[in-house]
């Protein structure tokens, strides 16, 4: 069964603070890893990442995927009160095209 | 380009009553699917709908049942409601070429008493 472990489970930051959220999973037949902002109830689509060492960088934002370790980190600098959110990521295995999530982490930035 | 909308937004049921739930696709997108997202945990997938038929199906049992309509808009059926059925229903779509980037709705929240 996969599994995906997401740490830390909450976060308390200042504004300008750089946060760093882990991801850790196992899959068999590894396609992709996404993440996910949630906010209130939609979750808004961040990234996908398919290959190993490639960063892929949005803004503030970044992510990175290292599959040999199992793991991928969202990266997130000069943070600011709206990066307040549960930020969840998924994983999907060739054996179909469900998502498979983790807990998330809940981040809270404090002016 | 129109998002993924969700109907109802919020809806409060009885123990073993039914339930409805409607999703319309993104503009583009052929393939829909359905996740259940209790509170303070992440989403988990219940199934998911492709050409109007079911194409992967999760760890639900089968008083959960969907359709997919012929413009890609789908339905979330659930029979015989319990408690435990109170949660978030998030609709994703993507299309069946890039089916892993999956876009969400807003959900509907569903309470059960």
């Amino acid at each position: 069964e996969d599994k995906v472990v997401q740490s830390p489970l909450s976060l308390v930051v200042h504004e300008g603070d750089t946060v760093t959220l882990n991801c850790s999973y196992e899959v068999t037949n590894f396609r992709s890893l996404l993440w996910y902002k949630q906010e209130k109830k939609a979750p808004t689509f961040l990234f996908m990442l398919t290959s190993s060492g490639i960063e892929k960088k949005s803004g503030r934002l970044s992510s990175i995927l290292d599959k040999k370790e199992l793991f991928s980190i969202l990266n997130i600098t000069a943070t600011q009160t709206g990066d307040s959110a549960i930020y969840l990521c998924a994983v999907v295995s060739d054996a179909g095209n469900m998502l498979t999530f983790g807990g998330g982490t809940r981040l809270m930035v404090k002016p | 380009e129109t998002g993924v909308t969700q109907s109802p937004t919020h809806l409060i049921k009885t123990r073993g009553q039914q339930v409805t739930l409607r999703c319309s696709s993104q503009s583009g997108h052929n393939t829909v699917s359905w996740y259940q997202q209790a509170l303070g945990q992440g989403p988990q997938f219940i199934f998911q709908y492709y050409r109007e038929e079911e194409n992967g199906r999760g760890n639900f049992p089968p008083r959960f049942s969907g359709l997919q309509f012929p413009n890609y808009s789908s339905e979330l059926n659930v029979n015989a409601l319990e408690l435990d059925d109170s949660a978030l229903y998030l609709c994703a779509s993507s299309s069946i070429a890039q089916a892993s980037e999956q876009y969400f709705g807003p959900g509907t929240r569903l309470t059960v008493t």
